[in-house]
This record gives C-alpha cells, structure tokens and sequence, in this order.
C-alpha cells in the first residue's frame, strides 16, 4: 500500500535558525496537504499543493512539491516560539489520505 | 475551533470492553473521517464515511466499526478493547470527500485509555 515516509522525527533548533521537514511517497500523489498539531491539540491545515514543481509560501514557511509528485518539503525561514509543534505531511492517492509520521519541533528560545 | 465536535474528551474503560466514540461534522461537510493516534504509530487513517456511505478503509481492526447517520454525525464502535487501543482518536470532516482537493477540519479528539 502507498506509504508516506517523513524526516526527520525530531528537530531541536534555536530561535532564529531554519527548518526543514521532508516528505517521499513511495507511489505518485494526485496532490499533498501539510498540517500542524500543536502539543495537546488536533492537526490544523496549513496548505495544499497540487501541481508538479508547486511552490507556495505563507509568511516565513516555504512548501514545496516534487516535479514526479512524489516528495514535498516544508521550511520554516527564522523560527519562532510559536512555530513548536509537529508537522505532517499528507498525500493523497485516489480518496485516500496517508499521514507521515510528523517532524516534531521545538524551539529554544 | 474547527467546527467538527467530538464527545467524549475522555474515555477510561477496561480491557474487553466496547466504547462508542461520537463525532459531528463542520455545518455543510458530507465527509467524515476517523483517524488513531499513538505516540508509536502516528495518524492512522482508519475509515471515510460519505453521506452515510462508506467511502474508504484504511488500518481499521475488525473489532472496530463506524457508521454515518443521516444527520450525518458519525459514531466509531470499539469492541473487545485491548491495551494497545490506548490512544486518540480524531475525526475530521470535509466538505465532499470524493477525492479532488478536499481539506479536511479535525476535531478536538477523543483520548482513549484501557487499563
């Protein structure tokens, strides 16, 4: 079955440093959606990228979805405090939805 | 807040025993989704319902069953639990669920503990 792989599990990084989450589908994704859960809340719905080579910002998060549709980046530019939490990556494939296994993040301030 | 509500907040049974878990969409969503979460496992789809239907099967064990009424809240049924069930359980909505571009609006969750 399609499986969602994504890396790493944890980041631990400095207020004002970058950060990166990955994300590779083992089949080809009609399209990716991205999420945060924050710690003790449900996932929250950042983006939803579609098309090949799909770049979308929203203020200092970057995400990015392959040319084969198979892998999707997030990057956080200068983190915050606020910006703790995990985020999952989504792809979809026919009606279905396969979560990653989420990059938690923390940051010190 | 999302708009999808899930009761209980808490659930704390024994092992061998059922529970049902209750959900209600987002005002206008035909879809709903149920999801586990474990500290292991991470989200784990376990089942689609569309306007009452059943849409799509993920990991679902055959102990567990759902259903979608025509109000369209939806109810996951857990049966003979086990240890392992211990974990949270989320339901999410979504406007269609016929694959497309959907997003889907998660609820608050239900936390599941088995002693």
């Amino acid at each position: 079955g399609q499986q969602v792989m994504q890396i790493p599990q944890y980041q631990h990084v400095q207020e004002g440093e970058d950060f990166t989450t990955y994300c590779n589908s083992s089949t080809t994704l009609s399209n990716i959606q991205w999420y945060k859960q924050r710690p003790g809340g449900h996932p929250v719905f950042l983006i939803q990228l579609v098309k090949s080579g799909e770049v979308k910002k929203q203020k200092r998060l970057t995400f990015q979805f392959g040319e084969a549709k198979k892998n999707s980046s997030l990057h956080i530019t200068a983190t915050q405090t606020t910006d703790v939490g995990t985020y999952f990556c989504a792809g979809r494939s026919n009606y279905k939805l396969t979560f990653g296994k989420g990059t938690l993040l923390t940051v010190n301030p | 807040d999302s708009g999808v509500t899930q009761t209980p907040k808490h659930l704390i049974t024994a092992t061998g025993q059922r529970v049902t878990l209750r959900c209600s969409p987002r005002s206008g969503d035909l879809s709903v989704y149920w999801y586990q979460q474990s500290l292991d496992q991470g989200l784990q789809f376990l089942i689609q319902y569309y306007n009452g239907e059943e849409r799509a099967k993920g990991n679902i064990l055959e102990r567990f069953s759902a259903q979608q009424f025509p109000d369209l809240h939806s109810e996951l049924n857990l049966s003979s639990l086990e240890l392992g069930d211990s974990a949270l359980y989320f339901c999410a909505s979504s406007v269609s669920g016929q694959g497309g571009t959907d997003t889907q609006y998660f609820g608050p969750g239900t936390r599941l503990t088995v002693l």
